[in-house]
């Protein structure tokens, strides 16, 4: 897996977007970006995936940049349930072994 | 449909006791992980089961053994526990592979485990 570097913590407005960035320099061509989030002490959540274009699911957006060496996670109205630490990770599809580190704690203001 | 199931919730064991993590899930996923998350950490790999019979070492196995004991259930044992095995366990399931384009990791919601 790639190295990724996320910010230690980061505050937002609730109903403002929540938008998380991802440092990831030294991907290679096929791997992917994928983003989990992890509430309180519950077991991570998928929320969603991307190569190289843009990706937007029901949960959230993905962009990343052209030349692939960062993206950012957009919460497009950020809830207080959005609460939770952010895990950003680069990796082969197919990849048995997701590494993850120990991601951005996000906290949502009222 | 409950997804990925873990027992117990909550252990606390003596130094040298064993025990068994039990995980179920009812998704029809291949493969299955085993995960441990130490505060302040994030989670590191323990096993994992690429597929029913196969089983592979992760980042952390000392001190591990695991079953794959059929498609559905996937265990993880601790022979001999010791107070570094205090942690809280993830289990996971997913169908990763390059047949399957949108294949997530689905876990458990953890078993909370102190070893004394």
């Amino acid at each position: 897996d790639a190295k990724t570097t996320q910010p230690t913590s980061m505050d937002c407005a609730e109903g403002r977007a929540a938008n998380l960035p991802c440092n990831h320099s030294t991907i290679s061509g096929n791997e992917y970006v994928y983003w989990y989030r992890q509430i309180h002490s519950q077991g991570p959540q998928y929320i969603i995936h991307g190569l190289k274009n843009n990706e937007t699911n029901e949960m959230a957006s993905l962009i990343i940049t052209e030349d692939r060496k960062s993206s950012t996670l957009i919460l497009p109205h950020a809830t207080l349930r959005d609460t939770a630490v952010y895990y950003c990770i680069a990796s082969n599809f197919g990849n048995e072994k997701l590494t993850f580190g120990t991601g951005t704690r996000l906290t949502i203001i009222p | 449909n409950a997804g990925v199931t873990q027992t117990p919730k909550f252990q606390v064991l003596k130094t040298g006791q064993s025990m068994t993590l039990q995980c179920a899930q009812d998704m029809n996923h291949n493969s299955m992980y085993w995960y441990r998350q130490d505060p302040g950490m994030g989670l590191r790999l323990i096993y994992y089961s690429a597929s029913e019979g196969t089983t592979d070492k992760g980042e952390v196995p000392n001190g591990y053994n695991v079953s794959r004991l059929n498609k559905r259930e996937f265990s993880l044992r601790l022979e001999s526990a010791a107070p570094s095995q205090t942690s809280v366990y993830f289990c996971a399931s997913s169908e990763l592979g390059r047949s399957h384009y949108n294949s997530p990791l689905h876990f458990g919601n953890g078993t909370r485990l102190t070893v004394t």
